[in-house]
């Protein structure tokens, strides 16, 4: 059964760092690009990069380039978000999701249960 | 950046009727386009990609058309289990986006 879970958020002053991982279990992670998508509350997804198999490439939405980092660690199958100078609007509930086929890919199949970020003073 | 915009933002429907929902990408995605169900409190989930073709599990009743730069979302024949938010999905270069998502409430 594929599982992924999410942890490392909680509240952070703006300015602020925080790091999440994503623990990826019942497949084999390192075949596949993984993606961070967020939702702000009661508002919608916003997808927030993704990173290939190897972690040799990385995109970003135009909101977090240069702020956020998406890495990876194959023999850990985890899955990271570095997340500096952080605002209030990256106040979100953070999602892993694995696409739903193997190498390049974006249509997500499976997600985890969204870990929480509060950027608030 | 290619932006989705996604109508109506509301949809009231009545158990049994049919749904439309409408997803407009600011330049063409192909058929890079994906549909989402959630439900409060939940994860999304896939009900469609490539613009036509089902997810694995995804009942009959959901089907997705469109190419292009419009794309159309239709639930044939509204359970209760289906009234949820759906967010429509472009893939089509590396920078994902999704919509602003539409409410299909309880008429």
């Amino acid at each position: 059964e594929v599982q992924l879970v999410e942890s490392g958020g909680g509240l952070v002053q703006p300015g602020g760092s925080l790091r999440l991982s994503c623990a990826a279990s019942g497949f084999t992670f390192s075949s596949y690009w993984m993606h961070w998508v967020r939702q702000a509350p009661g508002k919608g997804l916003v997808w927030v990069s993704r990173i290939n198999s190897d972690g040799s490439s990385t995109s970003y939405a135009d909101s977090v380039k240069g702020r956020f980092t998406i890495s990876r660690d194959n023999a850990k199958n985890t899955l990271y978000l570095q997340m500096n100078s952080l605002r209030a609007e990256d106040t979100a509930v953070y999602y892993c999701a694995r696409p739903r086929r193997d190498g390049y890919n974006y249509e997500l199949d499976y997600w985890g249960q969204g870990t929480l970020v509060t950027v608030s003073s | 950046e290619i932006v989705m915009t996604q109508s109506p933002a509301t949809l009231s429907v009545s158990p049994g009727e049919r749904a439309t929902l409408s997803c407009r990408a600011s330049q063409s995605v192909s058929s890079n386009l994906a549909w989402y169900q959630q439900k409060p409190g939940q994860a999304p989930r896939l009900l469609i990609y490539g613009a036509s073709t089902r997810a694995t599990g995804i009942p009959a009743r959901f089907s997705g058309s469109g190419s292009g730069t419009e794309f159309t979302l239709t639930i044939s024949s509204l359970q209760s289990e289906d009234f949820a938010v759906y967010y429509c999905q472009q893939y089509n270069n590396w920078r994902s986006t999704f919509g602003g998502g539409t409410k299909v409430e309880i008429k």
